[in-house]
């Protein structure tokens, strides 16, 4: 247990609507990412944030937005779902410093119809 | 992009063999870090070797990093069946602590 979890685990919707994966630490970390897994891809990074209210983007940004207004808690908001926003979605926190070791939640399984 | 990739993306041995994974690079690195997945799950951290470091041993893991040729290598010794998961390597560069993982290596452990 890396004192992480995931929310929900699994989902289902339709194109267009909006979701809201939530991602909740109980190691106090400055640090926390938000990845997508896609088979031939690895893991991508999506947005991650340095600490309360403070976030930047990732390398696969685009269509989504994230929030984080108390340091346990991390955000990742679909706005409008699209098919090509399936995938595995992990949430990962880390405390930084000398070592960059990040520690995953066991992920949701996003699928967009 | 990525800035890890694996090599080979498949690999299948027998149980008590070694495995040998390697991974490379493109631009300089604070650390180089390797995790394993099994299937459904997370990712597990297994060992972080930083940029000065040439080789560090965990257990029955031994990572080694050239970064004149900016390559590493994972060597799992005497394989088992529970080995059997995929192995990302991540490289961690700049600020912030952010990693930039490859595309992974599934191993298969007969047993």
């Amino acid at each position: 247990d890396a004192g992480i979890t995931q929310s929900p685990r699994h989902k289902v919707t339709e194109t267009g609507t909006p979701v809201t994966l939530r991602c909740h630490q109980t190691e106090n970390h400055r640090y926390m990412y938000w990845y997508r897994q896609d088979p031939g891809h690895g893991l991508r990074l999506i947005h991650y944030s340095y600490g309360v209210k403070d976030t930047d983007k990732g390398e696969v940004s685009d269509g989504y937005s994230v929030s984080r207004s108390k340091t346990e808690d991390f955000l990742l908001t679909l706005e409008s779902a699209t098919s090509s926003q399936t995938s595995v979605y992990f949430c990962a926190h880390g405390a930084a410093g000398r070592t960059d070791t990040q520690y995953f939640g066991p992920g949701t399984r996003l699928t967009v119809l | 992009s990525q800035q890890g990739e694996e090599d080979p993306q498949a690999l299948s041995i027998q149980e008590g063999e070694n495995a040998t994974m390697n991974c490379s690079y493109k631009t300089s690195i604070n650390n180089l870090q390797w995790y394993r997945q099994n299937s459904g799950r997370g990712l597990v951290h297994l060992i972080l070797i930083r940029s000065n470091e040439r080789e560090k041993h965990s257990g029955r893991l031994r990572v080694t990093l050239d970064t004149s040729k900016k390559s590493s290598s994972l060597l799992i010794t005497a394989s088992r069946a529970a080995d059997t998961a995929s192995y990302f390597c991540a490289t961690g560069v700049g600020a912030n602590s952010k990693l930039t993982f490859g595309k992974g290596i599934t191993l298969s452990v007969r047993p």
